[in-house]
């Protein structure tokens, strides 16, 4: 299994463009997220999703837009990107499926993205 | 809505000293519990969970937690810091109904030799 992964690791923007980041997951999860990352601010949901064809937004989903159409990718999408969204970017899933104990209810995280927005 | 407190933002520690960290949530339903851990320049790895049973969790690398539902507390400890244990510590939480983790803002932990 590769776990999560994310793509890609570091990318530079000019105010205003577009741009996707991808994740992906091998572990048929049906819970998968997009976190962001800032100094002093921990860890902030963008969006999130529970299966195939359902998204919802989290608490920072403003200039943020997803789609879930397999079970294993959920990208999330800048669609014209600003200074304030220089960040890590993070991926997630989980699975209610497996008991605790093996793994169940519990985040796997991706190794990140860096975008810097100028 | 939820909400998860960590009262120490950056903590220094000697190698050797007893580390303990705060956290505190706000939420009136069952939830499952985490200390998750971000070693410089890598992604977060689970730390140690609560799910119910024993309140006093113990994780990886000699870290242990107590959950006091009165306190709606999950403090992390250890009894002996090391300096690979520098790393910035998050507590979060989720609502057992829902998959939504809540983190907290984050420890920076910094252990001198």
């Amino acid at each position: 299994n590769a776990g999560v992964t994310q793509t890609p690791k570091f990318q530079v923007l000019k105010t205003g463009q577009s741009m996707t980041l991808q994740c992906a997951q091998d572990m048929n999860h049906e819970y998968m997220s997009w976190y962001r990352q800032d100094p002093g601010m921990g860890l902030r949901l963008i969006h999130y999703s529970v299966g195939a064809g359902i998204t919802d937004q989290g608490e920072v989903p403003n200039g943020y837009n997803v789609s879930r159409s397999t079970t294993e990718d959920f990208p999330l999408r800048l669609l014209s990107a600003a200074p304030s969204q220089t960040s890590v970017y993070f991926c997630a899933s989980s699975s209610k499926r497996a008991p605790p104990a093996l793994g169940g209810e519990t985040q796997y995280f991706g190794p990140g993205t860096r975008l810097l927005v100028l | 809505a939820q909400s998860v407190s960590q009262h120490n933002h950056h903590v220094i520690l000697s190698e050797a000293a007893s580390l303990e960290l705060g956290c505190n949530y706000s939420y009136g339903g069952t939830v499952n519990l985490f200390w998750y851990v971000q070693y410089p320049g890598q992604h977060l790895q689970l730390l140690l969970k609560y799910f119910s049973g024993d309140p006093l969790v113990k994780g990886i690398k000699g870290f242990e937690a107590e959950f006091i539902k009165s306190k709606f507390s999950f403090n992390l400890r250890k009894p002996s810091v090391q300096w690979s244990d520098t790393a910035e510590y998050f507590c979060a939480v989720n609502a057992v109904s829902g998959y939504a983790l809540n983190f907290g803002k984050g420890t920076s932990l910094l252990v001198t030799p």
